[in-house]
């Protein structure tokens, strides 16, 4: 069964490194998400994107976000300069045209922000 | 804003035993999600149910949903130590399209062996 995958697993790194989170979303997808998810905290809806560009995001992705489909398979979340509060499990999302928006979830990434 | 909420917020039952979880939220819905995350890992999707549907059963997954009363319930039959996860439900922020989702805090259950 196609699955969303994400790569690393676990990122650690220090305060004001930039970081990217790499996603494979599932092939025939074409609506791609990112969500976040602070320790003990609600999964957050950070940005969507569709046909190349954003769709929507939240007003959680500021400026130092970015998100680029560099290739066909590829979706990448980009922080430029991490804080200490971005340490959180990263969750990468696709679905497809079926019009029900069931979205499916990648694994995660952990960034841990030192 | 859409949101749902679930409650209880923990819930622990012996195996075997059922789980009902319930959800509520806001505004008007095309449909609504339930998904499992198991502790420190993704989320997986569990069921999906339309506005237009009551109940809706996937293995020992009962979902139903009461549209005027804005609310969902989970019910897992015959638990099993397995299912030891939280509980999300979703809902789109809004009817049309494929829209970003928005999730309460979870249940947490544990089914004790």
């Amino acid at each position: 069964e196609p699955e969303v995958t994400q790569t690393p697993s676990h990122q650690v790194t220090q305060m004001g490194q930039e970081v990217i989170l790499r996603c494979v979303p599932i092939s025939n997808h074409l609506y791609f998400y990112w969500y976040r998810q602070i320790l003990g905290q609600k999964v957050e809806f950070l940005v969507s994107f569709y046909n190349n560009e954003i769709s929507e995001k939240s007003e959680i992705f500021d400026d130092q976000f970015s998100v680029e489909r560099p290739d066909g398979s590829n979706f990448t979340l980009k922080i430029r300069s991490t804080k200490l509060e971005d340490s959180a499990m990263y969750f990468c999302a696709s679905t497809g045209t079926s019009g029900k928006n069931e979205q499916f979830f990648g694994p995660g990434t952990r960034l841990t922000v030192l | 804003s859409q949101q749902g909420e679930e409650d209880p917020q923990a819930l622990s039952i012996q195996e075997g035993e059922n789980a009902t979880m319930n959800c509520s939220y806001k505004t008007s819905i095309n449909n609504l999600q339930w998904y499992r995350q198991n502790s420190g890992r993704g989320l997986v999707h569990l069921i999906l149910i339309r506005s237009n549907e009551r109940e809706k059963h996937s293995g020992r997954l009962r979902v139903t949903l009461d549209t005027s009363k804005k609310s969902s319930s989970l019910l897992i039959t015959a638990s099993r130590a397995a299912d030891t996860a939280s509980y999300f439900c979703a809902t789109a922020i809004r009817n049309s399209g494929n829209t970003p989702l928005v999730f309460g805090k979870g249940t947490r259950l544990s089914v004790i062996a």
